[in-house]
């Protein structure tokens, strides 16, 4: 499993956009890149994956460029609650083995 | 989207006794769960997988002995906490994978908060 590193945390205010970046140099051909989003005492949940360039669903944007050394999550209009721990995983899931590192909390303000 | 359940959401015993957490899939048949730990202010650790039918796999460092774990059936995994004693007390999640949807995408449950006096 290709090493993450990611901002340990990120301060916003309700309505702007939070992009959280995450590297991931040692990536391999076939790992694919996942994000999830962990509330506090609460199980994580899925938000989006991609392999390569842009993936968008209702919840959030997922940037990645050609090289794939790193990627973006793109988070539209926070609100307080989008308040929580955001991880960024990548592998080939081969496995189906999720290996999380320390992840981002994100603190949004009124 | 597919739901995971635990029971308890949360459990308190004393230091000595086992407790254990189901780990149900609602919706979908899951051949395989994953059962972590978190402590506070820390990221999950995986400790074991879960496989339908079979011995789970535990990772390093995790004592199978300590962390018993059955998946008796398609939707159903346990983890008994043996012996229990309060460095045990954590906050235990497990997670699952429906075969039939994304392959990259995995359920977790709402988690199991053990304090162990």
């Amino acid at each position: 499993l290709a090493k993450t590193t990611q901002p340990i945390s990120m301060d916003s205010y309700e309505g702007q956009e939070v992009n959280i970046t995450c590297s991931h140099n040692n990536i391999a051909t076939n790992d694919y890149i996942t994000w999830y989003q962990q509330f506090p005492s609460q199980g994580p949940r899925f938000i989006i994956q991609g392999y390569k360039t842009k993936v968008t669903n209702e919840v959030a944007s997922l940037f990645i460029p050609a090289d794939r050394k790193s990627s973006t999550l793109s988070l539209p209009r926070v609100s307080l609650s989008d308040t929580a721990v955001y991880y960024c995983l990548v592998g080939d899931m081969g496995d189906y083995k999720l290996s999380f590192g320390a992840g981002t909390t994100v603190t949004v303000r009124a | 989207g597919a739901v995971v359940s635990q029971h308890p959401s949360w459990v308190i015993c004393k230091s000595g006794t086992s407790v254990k957490i189901e780990c149900r899939s609602l919706d979908f048949q899951a051949t395989t769960m994953f059962w972590y730990r978190q402590f506070p202010k820390q990221s999950l650790m995986l400790m074991a997988t879960s496989n339908e039918g079979s011995k789970a796999t535990y990772e390093q460092g995790v004592e199978k002995d300590k962390f018993l774990i059955n998946h008796a059936s398609l939707t159903l995994s346990t983890l008994t906490v043996t012996s229990a004693h309060p460095e045990d007390s954590s906050f235990y999640i497990c997670s699952a994978r429906d075969p039939t949807g994304n392959p990259y995408e995995q359920y977790f449950g709402p988690g199991t908060r053990l304090t162990v006096t």
